[in-house]
C-alpha cells in the first residue's frame, strides 16, 4: 500500500539532547514537508522540500534541520537548541507543491 | 504565519443535522484546501478548490469559494457521530516560487452527538 510512514509514534528527549523523527513515503513524491501542531492549534511549517537535495525553511525552522538525500526519506533532527520541543510533528507529501498533501500519522515528542 | 482563520472554534450538534465551518482569509489564493484531523492522528485531505471554481460536491461535503469575501465555507449534510474531529481549512497563495505552500488555520472542533 502506498502512504507515508512516520516513526516513533512517542519519543522522549531529554534536556540537551538531539532527536531524530522518521518520514519516509512511497508515493514518489516530490514535495515534502515537516509540520507541528500545539494543543489546540493549526499547523505550523517547520521545513519543506520540493525536490531530492534541497529544501527550504518555513515559518518557524529555528532549532530545527532536515535532509533530502532520498526522493523517498525526510528526517527532521529537533536539536537542543529548540527551547520548547513538545508537540506533535507531523509529515506530509505532496506530487508537487500547492497540491493535495498526504500525512503521517505523526511523532508525538515530549521533553523529559 | 496563519492565513486561514476558521469559524467557529468549535461546533456541537446532533447526528442528522448539518454543521457549516467557515474560514477566512487574507491574500489571493491559488487554492484553497480542506482537512480534517481525528483526535492524535494526521490529517486526511476532504476537498480541494481552486480559485476560478465556487463550489464543489464530494459526497455529505460541500465546498463554497467566495474570492471577493476571501472565505470559503465547508457544509458536512447529515452528520454522523464518526464526523466527530477537527476540520481544517489551508490556503495555497496566488504566485510561483516557494511561498506556494500551505497554510493552515487554527480548526474547527466538531462534536457530532449521537
Amino acid at each position: 500500500d502506498g502512504g507515508i510512514t512516520q516513526s516513533p509514534k512517542y519519543l522522549f528527549r531529554k534536556e540537551g539532547q538531539n532527536v531524530t523523527l522518521s518520514c519516509e513515503q512511497n508515493l514518489n513524491h516530490d514535495a515534502m514537508y515537516w509540520y507541528r501542531q500545539d494543543p489546540g492549534q493549526g499547523l505550523r511549517l517547520i521545513y519543506y522540500s520540493q525536490i531530492v537535495n534541497d529544501f527550504q525553511k518555513g515559518d518557524i525552522a529555528e532549532g530545527y534541520s532536515v535532509s533530502r538525500e532520498k526522493k523517498e526519506s525526510f528526517p527532521l533532527t529537533v536539536t537542543s537548541a529548540q527551547k520548547n520541543p513538545t508537540a506533535f510533528y507531523l509529515c506530509a507529501s505532496s506530487i508537487i507543491e500547492a497540491s493535495e498533501a498526504f500525512f503521517g500519522q505523526g511523532t508525538r515528542l515530549t521533553v523529559v | 504565519s496563519q492565513q486561514g482563520e476558521e469559524d467557529p472554534q468549535a461546533l456541537s450538534i446532533q447526528e442528522g443535522e448539518n454543521a457549516t465551518m467557515n474560514c477566512s482569509y487574507k491574500t489571493s489564493i491559488n487554492n484553497l484546501q480542506w482537512y480534517r484531523q481525528n483526535s492524535g492522528r494526521g490529517l486526511v485531505h476532504l476537498i480541494l478548490i481552486r480559485s476560478n471554481e465556487r463550489e464543489k460536491h464530494s459526497g455529505r461535503l460541500r465546498v463554497t469559494l467566495d474570492t471577493s469575501k476571501k472565505s470559503s465555507s465547508l457544509l458536512i449534510t447529515a452528520s454522523r457521530a464518526a464526523d466527530t474531529a477537527s476540520y481544517f481549512c489551508a490556503t495555497v497563495p496566488f504566485g510561483s516560487g516557494s511561498a506556494r505552500q500551505l497554510t493552515f488555520g487554527s480548526g474547527t472542533q466538531l462534536t457530532v452527538l449521537p
